[in-house]
C-alpha cells in the first residue's frame, strides 16, 4: 500500500499570501496524485488531477507540482473562501487508492 | 448538473448491518466506475471501496473485506454498500464518488453519516 504524508498538519497564512502544502508518497506514484478541499459539511472538491491539472472551474490561483514521490499544492493570494482541509491522493498503485492526513489551512 | 445524493445512513448497532446507496444523475452512469470513500469525525478521508463501471470488478480496503459488499444498478443510476458485522470504527461519513478516467474522483456526494453504537 502507498503511503501518503502530507505537510504540515496545520498551516496558519494570512489573507492574500501564498500557501504551500506537501505531499509525500512512500513510493513511485509518477504523476497520479489528486488534491481535493474539504470544507465541514460539504462534498470534497478536485483541485487537480495528473500532478498538475486543473478540471474546468478551479480558479488559476490553484496549483500543482511534482512528480514521483514529491507533490505540491501552492495556493496564491489566499482568498477567505480558501480556507479548508487539503488532501492528496494517489491512484497509480491501487487497490487501494489512499489519501494522505490532510493539511488544515487556516486564517493568520 | 452531475449530481451524487447519498441515503440510508443511521444509527446501528455493533455487529448490526446496514445498506447505503448513491443516487447518481447528470451523467451517464453505466460508463463510470464509482467508489465509496468514508471520513471518521475528526479524520481524514478512507477509501473503502470501488466497483468498475459495469460491475464486473468490485474492490475493498482490508479492513472491509468480507463485511462490506459494493454493487450497482445500472438500470436505475444507483450504487449501494451494503455493511455487515459493523464494528465502532466504521462510524463515518460515507461519500459515494465517480470516478474520473483520467484520474481523481469527482464529483462526490454531500456524504451520509453512519454511527455504530458500542
Amino acid at each position: 500500500e502507498v503511503v501518503m504524508t502530507q505537510s504540515p498538519a496545520t498551516l496558519s497564512v494570512s489573507p492574500g499570501e501564498r500557501a504551500t502544502l506537501s505531499c509525500r508518497a512512500s513510493q513511485n506514484v509518477d504523476t497520479k496524485v489528486a488534491w481535493y478541499q474539504h470544507k465541514p459539511g460539504q462534498a470534497p472538491r478536485l483541485l487537480i488531477y495528473g500532478a498538475s491539472t486543473r478540471p474546468a472551474g478551479v480558479p488559476v490561483r490553484f496549483t500543482g507540482s511534482g512528480s514521483g514521490t514529491e507533490f505540491t499544492l501552492t495556493i496564491s493570494r489566499l482568498q477567505s473562501e480558501d480556507f479548508a482541509s487539503y488532501y492528496c491522493q494517489q491512484y497509480n498503485n491501487w487497490p487501494p487508492y489512499t489519501f494522505g492526513q490532510g493539511t488544515k489551512l487556516e486564517i493568520k | 448538473e452531475v449530481q451524487l445524493l447519498e441515503s440510508g445512513g443511521g444509527l446501528v448497532q455493533s455487529g448490526g448491518s446496514l445498506i447505503i446507496s448513491c443516487a447518481a444523475s447528470g451523467f451517464t452512469f453505466r460508463s463510470y466506475a464509482m467508489s465509496w470513500v468514508r471520513q471518521v469525525p475528526g479524520g481524514g478521508l478512507e477509501w473503502v471501496s470501488g466497483i468498475s463501471d459495469n460491475g464486473d470488478a468490485t474492490y475493498y480496503t482490508d479492513s472491509v473485506k468480507g463485511r462490506f459488499t459494493i454493487s450497482r444498478d445500472n438500470s436505475k443510476s444507483t450504487l449501494s454498500l451494503q455493511m455487515n458485522s459493523l464494528r465502532a470504527e466504521d462510524t463515518a461519513v460515507y461519500y459515494c464518488a465517480k470516478e474520473r478516467i483520467f484520474g481523481g474522483f469527482d464529483p462526490w456526494g454531500q456524504g451520509t453519516l453512519i454511527t455504530v453504537s458500542s
